[in-house]
């Protein structure tokens, strides 16, 4: 089965800087990858997602990359904001399968003002 | 989007009673409902899919008579912890799906928060 890697655990940053978490996944079927940003006691929204045709994709502040030839995908936040604190998780499964994705263990995102 | 409730949001039990947690699509029909549970600072841990009318699938690891799944119909899925305890104590998440919302995406419930005393 799919094993997604998410690393840091944690990461902190102060605000206004760029936050990087990087994630790998070892099935070559797996084609969509979602992130989701938890705020605490609170559900996993998703945030962006890339498709495995497409190597790059932006929104406003959050751009996900994805080498599928390394396996590997990650989540680029630029000009941090205390409110971009949470954790963030993502995800890989294979799209028009058993739509079963799995997680990565998940980064705990500090933005110090 | 797409809106997933749970009920209740959270509850405290007595160790060896049941406890019922609904998970609703309120605006589509979900062919697909998942169910997590999730500890602190952990990851989602993927208990069962259930599909409409048919049993659930579990995962490994996870008891099926003790975590007990029903999706009677496309709108509600109902996870029944039977006879708890302390260690059934978590946060249990339920996910719906529909290619009618969107291929790929899932919509989470807000979770309910477990305690068993």
């Amino acid at each position: 089965g799919e094993n997604v890697e998410q690393h840091p655990s944690t990461l902190s940053v102060q605000e206004g800087d760029s936050a990087v978490i990087k994630c790998t996944y070892s099935d070559s079927a797996s084609n969509y990858f979602p992130w989701y940003k938890q705020e605490l006691g609170k559900r996993p929204q998703l945030i962006i997602d890339i498709r495995s045709n497409v190597g790059e994709k932006k929104d406003q502040r959050i751009a996900v990359t994805l080498n599928k030839t390394a396996k590997h995908f990650s989540l680029h936040i630029t000009e941090t904001q205390p409110e971009d604190s949470a954790v963030y998780f993502c995800a890989a499964l294979e799209s028009g399968g058993s739509y079963i994705p799995t997680f990565g263990r998940g980064t705990s995102l500090i933005v110090h003002p | 989007g797409a809106v997933v409730s749970q009920h209740p949001s959270w509850v405290i039990c007595k160790s060896g009673t049941s406890v019922k947690i609904e998970c609703r699509s309120l605006d589509f029909q979900a062919t697909t409902m998942f169910w997590y549970r999730q500890f602190p600072k952990q990851s989602l841990m993927l208990m069962a899919t259930s599909n409409e009318g048919s049993k659930a699938t579990y995962e490994q690891g996870v008891e099926k008579d003790k975590f007990l799944i029903n999706h009677a119909s496309l709108t509600l899925s109902t996870l029944t912890v039977t006879s708890a305890h302390p260690e059934d104590s978590s946060f249990y998440i339920c996910s719906a799906h529909s290619p009618g919302q969107g291929v790929n995406e899932q919509f989470f419930g807000p979770g309910t928060r477990l305690t068993v005393l």
